[in-house]
């Protein structure tokens, strides 16, 4: 079973950097699907942030939501089967649960990859 | 583009509701619909893939479908277990960017 835990420090200063890892198990990142990052504001909605096509035949391309793009970088360390999120300059407008996702095929013959596994998400609140 | 959810629905046990999800652009249209129930305090769970398709272990009370510019999810049987805050996704190819909807809070009444 595909298996995503997010860590990171869950208080970030205003203008500096909020960092997470998601490590992955049960599956190995390289090897297909797209890898990344969801976030959603104290009672609000669902913000997709970034993905990474974890596949070398896909270029390992990485997708950005084009209204946080100038500050998210996205990185991956295949040794460890984990990937990384950095938002820079962060406000309270960032403060937010953080989910960890895999966009792929939950069974055979998919026309669409969904979201079929989330980590359980981090609460990261920017104050200072 | 965005996708537009109604905020709330409200049912009595037992019975059926739907959610809607409506795109004034061509992302719908073009483009599979996957829905997500998430319980309070937990992560959001996929429902329907594919627009219509069930991932194992969801039950046949959750349906999904498509025509043009919308979707619809469908909840038969309801159960206070059901009440949630449910969301509807797409990619935007234009942007390549995942979309989602603004969410839809279901109380059974």
């Amino acid at each position: 079973q595909v298996q995503l835990q997010e860590s990171g420090p869950g208080l970030v200063k205003p203008s500096e950097t909020l960092s997470l890892t998601c490590a992955v198990s049960g599956y190995s990142i390289t090897t297909l699907y797209y890898w990344g990052w969801v976030r959603q504001p104290p009672g609000g909605g669902l913000e997709w942030i970034v993905e990474w096509a974890g596949n070398k035949y896909w270029n390992e391309t990485t997708n950005y939501n084009s209204s946080l793009k100038s500050r998210v970088t996205m990185s991956v360390d295949r040794s460890k089967n984990q990937f990384s999120l950095k938002l820079t300059s962060v406000t309270a407008a960032d403060t937010a649960v953080y989910f960890c996702v895999r966009r792929g095929c939950p069974s055979i013959g998919c026309r669409a990859y969904p979201f079929d596994f989330w980590g359980r998400g981090i609460p990261v609140t920017v104050s200072s | 583009s965005g996708l537009t959810q109604p905020p709330s629905v409200s049912a009595a046990p037992g019975q059926k509701v739907t959610i809607s999800c409506s795109d004034s652009s061509s992302d719908i249209e073009n483009h599979f619909v996957s829905w997500y129930q998430q319980l309070p305090g937990t992560a959001p769970k996929l429902l329907i893939y594919d627009d219509n398709k069930r991932p194992s272990g969801i039950p046949d009370r959750f349906s999904g479908s498509r025509s043009g510019t919308s979707a619809t999810l469908g909840i038969t049987g309801l159960q206070t277990g059901d009440e949630a805050d449910y969301y509807c996704a797409t990619w935007d190819i234009s942007l390549s960017s995942g979309l989602f909807g603004g969410g839809t809070k279901l109380t059974v009444l």
